[in-house]
């Protein structure tokens, strides 16, 4: 199975940071992978597909990018409505989580 | 209206079954694999299972293998996740996930509660 690792687990930063979370995967995934948010009591939401690329209505300060094992998820101006827990998933093999990276503010 | 809505959750006891459902509409539901994914109480996200678009493949996480079958309704626009021999462990909300490759939508879940 293919494990995800994310880091860090959680990030303080203030309303116009530019914020990068790490994924890894345990093995090669190419480029098969995907970005979530998830708000509180929400269900997650798609940002981000096959590591680059933008879901449809998601704001342009989000961007991906890696391949093989490594990615980064970047928002470039934090904002207010960005605080919340974010996923990255492989779907290389079959479909694996990373544990989330939870976005405070500081 | 574009929506997944699941149904079923409750308290049940460990070792017993339990069958949710979730109900799509607004879209075409029989060209879309579908997935269960599981969210313990305050904790990550877990894949649970996938079923292909006709039903003709699946595939289950290991913490379910032998418990857990899914299943579609490709007429009704519905998909199911039985859930045999319950265990404290599975406790969780449960959503269901459109997607063959990432998921791009998803449902509001429905909890599920295994205690004596």
């Amino acid at each position: 199975d293919i494990q995800m690792t994310q880091s860090p687990s959680t990030l303080s930063a203030y309303v116009g940071d530019r914020v990068t979370i790490t994924c890894r995967a345990s093995q090669s995934i190419s480029n098969w992978l995907a970005w979530y948010q998830q708000k509180p009591g929400k269900a997650p939401k798609l940002l981000i597909y096959k590591a680059f690329n933008l879901e449809s209505g998601v704001p342009s300060r989000f961007s991906g990018s890696g391949s093989g094992t490594e990615f980064t998820l970047t928002i470039r101006s934090l904002q207010p409505d960005d605080f919340a827990t974010y996923y990255c998933q492989q779907y290389n093999t079959y479909w694996t989580f990373g544990q989330g990276t939870k976005v405070e503010i500081k | 209206q574009v929506q997944l809505v699941e149904s079923g959750g409750g308290v049940v006891q460990p070792g017993r079954s339990l069958r949710l459902s979730c109900a799509a509409s607004g879209f075409s539901f029989s060209t879309y694999a579908m997935h269960w994914v599981r969210q313990a109480p305050g904790k990550g996200l877990e894949w649970v299972a996938v079923i292909w678009f006709d039903g003709s493949r699946k595939h289950f996480a290991d913490s379910v293998k032998g418990r857990f079958t899914i299943s579609r309704d490709n007429a009704n626009n519905t998909l199911y996740l039985q859930m045999n021999g319950l265990r404290a462990e599975d406790t969780a909300v449960y959503l269901c996930a459109r997607g063959s490759e990432a998921f791009d939508m998803w449902g509001q879940g429905t909890m599920v509660s295994v205690s004596s």
